[in-house]
């Protein structure tokens, strides 16, 4: 099974400039998130979606944007890249429901803002 | 809102030492405890998990992890490291229903030979 696929792994943006870092996987997970990882500062949530049509803001949300159209799809947008940006970007998924389901991580996408 | 605390930034650990890596967290209600690992250049994996039962967990690699709730505690134990154990260590906690992990900030293991 390819599991949580993120691309690109690699990207240096300028300020100011957009991307969409793409996420997938073929679990047919229902629960979908977008993480950054920056040093010393663990893993924060930047949006989740709890099903296809559903999302919502996490702890960090300001200056991204995602959509859910599909279950196997969870892309993040950036529209106006800014240094604070810089970051590792992790893409999640679960089945969802209680029962301590783990959380699949993507391998990473490491995006440079200049 | 919870919160996750792990106090060792850099844990730095001959080989066949012993570990232990804390973790405490904040909000008393029914959590699920989680400890990634996440090796050089590598995603975050599951190293082991705890939702019910046997407060003594054990995971993946000889690691195992016990929740002490009274301590609000979920602490990571191995006998004896070894040099692949070289990783960022996370714990992570998900509320009842919430369907969300809080991350602690995370534990770098250096182990050397």
């Amino acid at each position: 099974n390819a599991g949580v696929t993120q691309t690109p792994k690699f990207r240096i943006l300028k300020i100011g400039q957009s991307m969409t870092l793409q996420c997938a996987q073929d679990m047919n997970h229902n629960y979908m998130y977008w993480y950054r990882q920056d040093p010393g500062m663990g893993l924060k949530l930047i949006y989740y979606s709890v099903g296809a049509g559903i999302t919502d803001k996490g702890e960090v949300p300001n200056g991204y944007n995602v959509s859910r159209s599909t279950t196997e799809d969870f892309p993040l947008r950036l529209e106006l890249a800014a240094p604070s940006q810089t970051s590792v970007y992790f893409c999640a998924s679960t089945n969802g429901g209680y029962s301590g389901n783990t959380i699949y991580f993507g391998e990473g996408s490491w995006l440079t803002v200049v | 809102a919870q919160s996750v605390s792990q106090h060792n930034h850099h844990v730095i650990l001959s080989e066949a030492a012993s570990l232990e890596l804390g973790c405490n967290y904040s909000y008393g209600g029914t959590v699920n405890l989680f400890w990634y690992v996440q090796y050089p250049g590598q995603h975050l994996q599951l190293l082991l998990k705890y939702f019910s039962g046997d407060p003594l967990v054990k995971g993946i690699k000889g690691f195992e992890a016990e929740f002490i709730k009274s301590k609000f505690s979920f602490n990571l134990r191995k006998p004896s490291v070894q040099w692949s154990d070289t990783a960022e260590y996370f714990c992570a906690v998900e509320d009842f229903g919430n369907e969300k992990l809080t991350f602690g900030t995370g534990t770098r293991l250096t182990i050397i030979p």
